[in-house]
Order: structure tokens, then C-alpha cells, then sequence
């Protein structure tokens, strides 16, 4: 079975700082890998995936992940902070596209003034 | 394109009562999962439908069940309520079940009272 961990349930960075958001996984076969936002009283919405091909993959609102496989790592960055970054992110991974997905628990970012 | 609509937003039930929530997908998209987000257990998957037939089932109790419609609108139901089914229910949908990704709805606010 597949599982998703999540290291930090809690991030706190200054606005315009780096951010990090660590997301590792276990999976028997190549994944399909996942970042998800969510805001407040809001659905999930798609940051950006990796599927296959380019192991860095670029997403919305300048976002970026770097798929891994030797570290089983999907790491989520964004090279300087917003103060409307500040939401929970969810790391998701399936093991085939026809399959469900998978969730890790979650961090809360939340960016200083 | 109008986005995946869940109804309702909110709602408030008594122990012992039963509920439904209704989800359209995107237009065009013809499979929905559903999944249940707890602070305490996380996002987990509830079930799958694709042209009307459950595809996929998560560890839920009988109580939760789901259909979906020929116009690929769905519907989750959860009968006898308990409170620990206080949950953000969410609805994602895709094009099919073979689609890389999910696109969520905003989710329907379930409080058990």
C-alpha cells in the first residue's frame, strides 16, 4: 500500500523567505505525485503534479517540486513567501492514474509580516 | 467551464438522522470520488463512481453509501448519524478514471449535533 508522510505539521516563514514543505513516500511502483492547497473553508486545489518525464515540475502561483526517486521525495518549494501562501498543503500519490488518491496529513504554512 | 459544485455548503443534522450531499461534476466529466476530511484522521477516500457503477470503495462503514446519475451527477448518503461523522465531505471529479488528476469542489460542512 501506498503512504504519505508529511514532515512539520506546522511551518511558519517570514514573508519573502524561502519555502519549504517536505512530502516523502512509499510506493512499490513509480507514483503519480501530487501537491494540493487548500484556504480556509475551501475544496483542494491543484498546485502541480508529476506524472512521468521531467523530474521538476513547475506549478501555480510560483510553486515547484522535484520528484526524487532515490530519496522517495517530493518536496515542495517556492523561493519566496507570499503572505497569501498561507494555507494547508497536501501531498497526495497514487500508483497508477486509475487509482485513488492518497493523502498525507498536511502542513499548515503560515507567513509572518 | 463552470468548477465542480457541491450543495450545500453547510449543514447541520441531529444524531440518528440521515443526510445527503449532492455533487455535479465538471461539465464533460463523467467519474466522481468522494472523499471525507477529519482534523483527526485526515483526507480519506469514501468511494469512486464512473458511469453509474461504484468503482472503488474506501473503509467506511455501511452507513456511507453513494450513486451516481446518467448526467454524472453523484450523490453520497450516510445513514444513522454519529457525531464522529462531523466532516468536511469533499467531491472530486475527473474526466475519467484513467485521468491523471482531480479537480475538488468546495466541499459540504457536515456538523453533527
Amino acid at each position: 500500500a501506498q503512504s504519505v508522510t508529511q514532515l512539520g505539521s506546522h511551518v511558519s516563514v517570514s514573508e519573502g523567505a524561502l519555502v519549504l514543505l517536505r512530502c516523502n513516500y512509499s510506493s512499490s511502483v513509480p507514483p503519480y505525485l501530487f501537491w494540493y492547497v487548500q484556504y480556509p473553508n475551501q475544496g483542494l486545489q491543484l498546485l502541480l503534479k508529476y506524472t512521468t518525464g521531467a523530474t521538476l515540475v513547475k506549478g501555480i502561483n510560483g510553486f515547484e517540486a522535484e520528484f526524487k526517486k532515490s530519496e522517495t521525495s517530493f518536496h515542495l518549494t517556492k523561493p519566496s513567501a507570499h503572505m497569501s501562501d498561507a494555507a494547508e498543503y497536501f501531498c497526495a500519490v497514487k500508483k497508477s492514474s486509475g487509482d485513488k488518491l492518497t493523502f498525507g496529513t498536511g502542513t499548515r504554512l503560515a507567513v509572518r509580516p | 467551464k463552470a468548477g465542480v459544485t457541491q450543495t450545500p455548503r453547510y449543514l447541520i443534522k441531529t444524531r440518528g438522522q440521515q443526510v445527503t450531499l449532492s455533487c455535479s461534476p465538471i461539465s464533460g466529466h463523467r467519474s466522481v470520488s468522494w472523499y471525507q476530511q477529519t482534523p483527526g484522521q485526515g483526507l480519506q477516500f469514501l468511494f469512486e463512481y464512473f458511469s453509474e457503477t461504484q468503482r472503488n470503495k474506501g473503509n467506511f462503514p455501511g452507513r456511507f453509501s453513494g450513486r451516481q446519475f446518467s448526467n454524472s451527477r453523484s450523490e453520497m448518503n450516510v445513514s444513522t448519524l454519529e457525531l464522529g461523522d462531523s466532516a468536511l465531505y469533499l467531491c472530486a471529479s475527473s474526466g475519467s478514471p484513467l485521468a491523471e488528476e482531480a479537480f475538488f469542489g468546495q466541499g459540504t460542512r457536515l456538523t453533527v449535533v
